[in-house]
């Protein structure tokens, strides 16, 4: 089991540039999520997926932020256009759905730099 | 609407003391609790979760957890500290078959030599 695999590892870019953050679910899973970490607010869900259909995304901050699941072993989160308050580690998660409470199961994050 | 408090922002243990991280949590039903550790620069690792049965629960590198229902808590608990455990805590509440969970804002851990 490789676990979730996110790249790349760390980004940085200008404000106003387009970011593609990728993410690769544990295989089997149909949960996927995508959360975002700072100081100030901690960890945020922004939105996840059941089966690759959308099904929450009331914590994306904004339109500039969108993600796709075109299927099960993909997932990105763009970011267009950057700004520097974009700034966070982002990660992404899956689970498999009644197992045991769904625990989620983590990749090593993106962190992200805007300047 | 499930949440989760973690009181205690920072704490700092010594070396081989008793380690109690506080948890509280709000939910209508059965909850499903779990702790994640997480370690600079990595991402959330699975210590522990309940889901039903035996109220004290063991996990990964010699952590339990109690679940009180009448007190609405979870708190995790290991007997001796090592300083590999300085990392950041966190509790959440899951909806279990709906996969979503609320975190708590984390606890970091501090250990001194």
């Amino acid at each position: 089991d490789a676990g979730v695999i996110q790249s790349p590892r760390h980004e940085v870019t200008e404000m106003g540039q387009e970011v593609t953050l990728r993410c690769k679910p544990i295989s089997g899973h149909d949960y996927l999520f995508w959360y975002r970490q700072t100081m100030m607010r901690g960890l945020e869900l922004l939105i996840y997926f059941n089966n690759n259909v959308p099904i929450d995304d009331s914590g994306m901050p904004e339109d500039r932020f969108s993600a796709k699941m075109p299927n099960a072993s993909f997932s990105t989160l763009k970011i267009q256009p950057s700004e520097p308050r974009d700034s966070a580690v982002y990660f992404c998660a899956s689970s498999l759905a009644g197992s045991q409470g769904s625990p989620l199961h983590f990749g090593n994050g993106t962190r992200l730099t805007v300047t | 609407a499930q949440s989760v408090t973690q009181p205690d922002i920072h704490i700092t243990v010594s070396e081989g003391a008793s380690l109690e991280l506080r948890c509280n949590y709000s939910y209508g039903a059965t909850p499903y609790l779990f702790w994640y550790v997480q370690s600079p620069g990595q991402g959330l690792q699975l210590l522990l979760k309940y889901f039903s049965g035996d109220t004290l629960v063991q996990g990964i590198k010699g952590f339990e957890a109690e679940f009180k229902r009448s007190q609405s808590s979870f708190n995790l608990r290991k007997p001796s500290v090592h300083w590999s455990d300085a990392a950041e805590y966190f509790c959440a509440v899951g909806a279990g078959n709906a996969g979503k969970s609320t975190f708590g804002d984390g606890t970091t851990l501090t250990v001194k030599p």
